[in-house]
């Protein structure tokens, strides 16, 4: 199997606060995985690739510095929205890659953020 | 430079009648192609992908799609469509040089709608 866990599912926090995203591999090891941002009725803007050991690779026009990404382990990547505003609100998804180039990935469920 | 484009943004069908998803993409590279659904406020669903074995996929629920290199095209089809099948579908290519970590590029979505 592939299976690429989210946590949490849903959250809602105030303006100003920072709020973190798990993106799990559990039963294989992802050296890569992805951060995807979805808008309502759009398709999935890919914001960043995550490496294990390394620094993530931003996307243009995504703020490094407003989306920290960690992937501490090879089963493990974070994302972390920093003072978050309401603009930030959407449809977070992760994505591992598995095996070889070209398999493809295997997507998280997705987190729904709420900034009030 | 990679691209998919998905000509319908929505698609409406009566159920138990034929489903026909285009989808076309332009790649420098022999990509590897794939069909995603996903369901209202849920995460991404493999439906099949293509990884320059057999034209003709088949994936799950029914649904099949057949790469062609002479028309780029790689559209999703189903010969009977269940209530159920109601989502969005995303085609996606996958670009598998190294330099990219196997990034892959979503097109734009179709939405499905049956009819009972």
């Amino acid at each position: 199997g592939a299976v690429v866990s989210q946590h949490p599912s849903r959250v809602i926090c105030k303006s100003g606060t920072s709020v973190k995203i798990e993106c799990r591999s559990l039963d294989f090891q992802a050296t890569t995985m992805f951060w995807y941002r979805q808008f309502p009725k759009k398709s999935l803007m890919l914001m960043a690739t995550s490496n294990e050991g390394s620094k993530a690779t931003y996307e243009q026009g995504v703020e490094k510095d407003k989306f920290l990404i960690n992937h501490a382990s090879l089963t493990l990547s974070t994302l972390t929205v920093t003072s978050a505003h309401p603009e930030d609100s959407s449809f977070y998804i992760c994505s591992a890659k598995k095996g070889l180039a070209g398999e493809g990935q295997f997507f998280g469920p997705g987190t729904r953020l709420t900034v009030l | 430079a990679q691209s998919v484009t998905q000509l319908d943004s929505h698609v409406s069908v009566s159920e138990g009648t034929p489903v026909l998803l285009r989808c076309n993409y332009s790649s420098s590279y022999s990509p590897s192609l794939f069909w995603y659904v996903q369901h209202p406020n849920k995460g991404l669903q493999l439906l099949l992908k293509y990884t320059s074995a057999a034209t003709l996929v088949k994936g799950i629920n029914g649904f099949e799609a057949e790469f062609k290199k002479s028309e780029t095209s790689f559209h999703l089809t189903k010969p009977s469509a269940h209530m159920s099948d109601a989502a969005e579908y995303f085609c996606v290519v996958n670009d598998p040089t190294k330099t990219s970590y196997d990034k892959v590029i979503f097109g734009p979505g179709t939405s499905l709608s049956v009819i009972p």
